[in-house]
């Protein structure tokens, strides 16, 4: 299986901030990579496609990169909305595999 | 508008069963694999199981080969998760997704529990 490796875990900021999560993959999945924004009583939304895909009606303060291993996540200037827990997940190989999550909380 | 709806989750005892069940409106079905992922409360994200559009390939996370059964009815629009043997450690949120986990539903929680 392919491991996720996310970070950090947990991360503090506060509005109009910009803030990365990385994600490793633990073997090459090209660009077949997601990455979900969660609330509270809620399902995962798809935010990233193909590891830099914006989907549709998502803000562009969210933006992704990278390739083959190694992969980030960037929201700039943060809005009190973007204050939820972020996944990494790869449907290159199955079982599909997420990260752990890194929850954003207000500084 | 894609919709998938979950039904099917309870209480139920350890060594129990129970069926779930995810409707699917606004897309054509039969066209992509479907998925089965859980969370637990307060945990991270488990993928569980997926099917492919005409059933000819399943796949199991290890944690659930041997008592789970995914299936698919393409003329009712409708994925099935099959659970026996459930354990304690099975309680979850259970969630539907659709084709490369794109589109989920709300889910639908399973607790096991005496």
């Amino acid at each position: 299986d392919i491991q996720m490796t996310q970070s950090p875990s947990s991360l503090s900021a506060s509005v109009g901030d910009r803030v990365t999560i990385t994600c490793q993959a633990s073997q090459d999945i090209s660009t077949y990579l997601n990455w979900y924004q969660q609330k509270p009583g809620k399902a995962p939304k798809l935010l990233i496609s193909d590891a830099s895909n914006l989907e549709a009606g998502v803000s562009s303060r969210f933006s992704g990169g990278g390739s083959g291993t190694d992969f980030t996540f960037t929201i700039n200037s943060l809005q009190p909305e973007d204050f939820a827990t972020y996944y990494c997940q790869q449907y290159g190989h199955v079982p599909y595999t997420f990260g752990q999550g890194t929850k954003l909380e207000v500084k | 508008e894609v919709q998938l709806v979950e039904s099917g989750g309870g209480l139920v005892q350890p060594g129990g069963s129970l069926r779930l069940s995810c409707a699917a409106s606004g897309f054509t079905f039969d066209y992509y694999a479907m998925h089965w992922v859980r969370q637990a409360p307060g945990k991270g994200l488990e993928w569980v199981s997926g099917i492919s559009w005409n059933s000819g390939s399943i796949d199991y996370a290890d944690s659930v080969k041997g008592r789970f059964t995914i299936s698919r009815d393409n003329a009712k629009n409708s994925l099935y998760l099959q659970m026996s043997s459930l354990r304690v450690e099975d309680t979850a949120f259970y969630y539907c997704a659709r084709d490369t986990l794109r589109d989920w539903g709300q889910g639908t929680l399973v607790t096991v529990s005496s």
